[in-house]
């Protein structure tokens, strides 16, 4: 079975810019999260995706916002760049929303803002 | 709100050595537990978890972890440390309550491994 797959890999954006991150969670998944790992703040929860509807979100601005499709397929965005979002940014899936569902992890998404 | 410490940012151990890394949770009800492991360019891979019954977890690449709530810890051990787990360890807790499903995590304790 295939794992979670997050393109692209490596990201390099200007400040200002917005930027959109995809995540294909494991066959049969249907809950999908998002992590941003950066070495100042560590991991961080972004948002989940359950069904199309997000489940929770963590302490991230407004300019963060995600969806996840009917294939269970999820994006996130990222508008109005700044330096501190440079990150790698983390997608996980997981059977259902259950804290005892334990998460996958993709290899992320490196994003770099110059 | 629940929190994770690993007060262990930088480990080095000699191959064939034992290995113990710290945690330390802050949740109020009986916490999940998990360890995760992250090579370098690699995302998260799940080492092992606890939810409940024996406190001492068995998990993959020969590594158990205890859990002892009257010292809010979850320890992660190996007996013997191979030269492959070089790697970064990271502890989180999850509330058991679905009210928010999200991990917290701890920043991590980097392993070097001496050959």
């Amino acid at each position: 079975k295939a794992g979670v797959t997050q393109t692209p890999r490596y990201l390099i954006k200007t400040r200002g810019q917005q930027v959109t991150l995809s995540c294909s969670p494991i066959s049969g998944h249907r809950s999908v999260s998002w992590y941003q790992q950066t070495p100042g703040q560590g991991l961080q929860f972004l948002f989940e995706y359950f069904s199309e509807t997000q489940r929770n979100k963590g302490n991230f601005p407004g300019r963060f916002s995600g969806r996840q499709f009917s294939n269970s397929r999820s994006e996130m965005n990222v508008s109005t760049l700044e330096l501190g979002d440079s990150a790698l940014y983390l997608c996980a899936s997981r059977l259902t929303t259950g804290v005892n569902s334990p998460l996958h992890f993709g290899n992320g998404t490196r994003l770099t803002v110059t | 709100a629940q929190s994770v410490t690993q007060p262990d940012i930088h480990i080095t151990v000699s191959e064939g050595a034992s290995l113990e890394l710290r945690c330390n949770y802050s949740y109020g009800a009986t916490p999940y537990l998990f360890w995760y492991v992250q090579s370098p360019g690699q995302g998260l891979q799940l080492l092992l978890k606890y939810f409940s019954g024996d406190t001492l977890v068995q998990g993959i690449k020969g590594f158990e972890a205890e859990f002892k709530r009257s010292q809010s810890s979850f320890n992660l051990r190996k007996p013997s440390v191979h030269w492959s787990d070089a790697a970064e360890y990271f502890c989180a807790v999850g509330r058991g309550d679905n009210a928010g499903n999200m991990l917290t995590f701890g920043g991590g304790t980097r392993l070097m491994v001496k050959p």
